[in-house]
């Protein structure tokens, strides 16, 4: 049981370059989120799933896009990569059979993104 | 203003001291309130969860939460270097929202 794993780990892209940063969680969740964290301005939300084949904006969306296509499986694209989406991206995944009822949301790795 | 207000520290505190993280939020309609711990370059992970008011103890670790000042609270007894790491508070409300709402975390150093 791995989790969320996040791939690539590290990446260093050129400014108007593109990428895609893949999510996969193998917990049977139904929801899954895309963040970035900046220093001072802690964790955004960019885009999330409720559901396979579902997606819906965050706080941040310009910029990005994504694709939920199978259920353990959640995209985040960069089509023209700026230097303003240097971040550190997570993403997490979460449950609404949650025993205890909350949002509790399981995070991978990260993907360390430096955009030049 | 931001929905959840948390002062970012960081904080140093000597080994075994006890340790008070706070966060303020201005929405009432928050019933889930969580603590995530967040190791340096590791993702968050869920420490403890409170639902509504009311006291979780969890070993060394107690979360607050008082509604009726928008206040919760998270304190650590008897401080260990392994606690040392970025403490996130997040809130949510009740229903369908899944949609957590983070503050900005307060960078905890415990020193041997």
């Amino acid at each position: 049981n791995a989790g969320v794993t996040q791939t690539p780990k590290f990446r260093v892209l050129k400014t108007g370059q593109s990428m895609t940063l893949l999510c996969a969680q193998d917990m049977n969740h139904e929801y899954m989120y895309w963040y970035r964290q900046d220093p001072g301005m802690g964790l955004r939300l960019i885009h999330y799933s409720v559901g396979e084949g579902t997606t819906a904006k965050g706080e941040v969306p310009d910029g990005y896009n994504v694709s939920r296509l199978k259920k353990q499986n959640f995209l985040l694209g960069l089509e023209s990569a700026a230097p303003s989406q240097t971040s550190v991206y997570f993403c997490a995944s979460s449950s609404p059979l949650e025993p205890s009822g909350t949002d509790t949301q399981y995070f991978g790795p990260g993907t360390r993104l430096t955009v030049l | 203003q931001k929905e959840v207000e948390q002062d970012p520290g960081p904080l140093s505190v000597p080994e075994g001291a006890i340790v008070s993280l706070n966060c303020t939020y201005s929405n009432s309609a928050f019933q889930y309130f969580m603590w995530y711990r967040q190791y340096s370059r590791k993702g968050p992970e869920l420490l403890m969860y409170t639902y509504s008011s009311g006291n979780k103890e969890d070993g060394r670790f107690t979360a607050q939460v008082d509604k009726s000042s928008k206040y919760i609270s998270l304190f650590i007894r008897d401080s260990q270097p392994s606690d040392s790491a970025t403490y996130l508070c997040a809130m949510s409300r009740a229903g369908n929202n899944r949609k957590l709402i983070w503050g900005l975390g307060t960078s905890l150093a415990v020193n041997p």
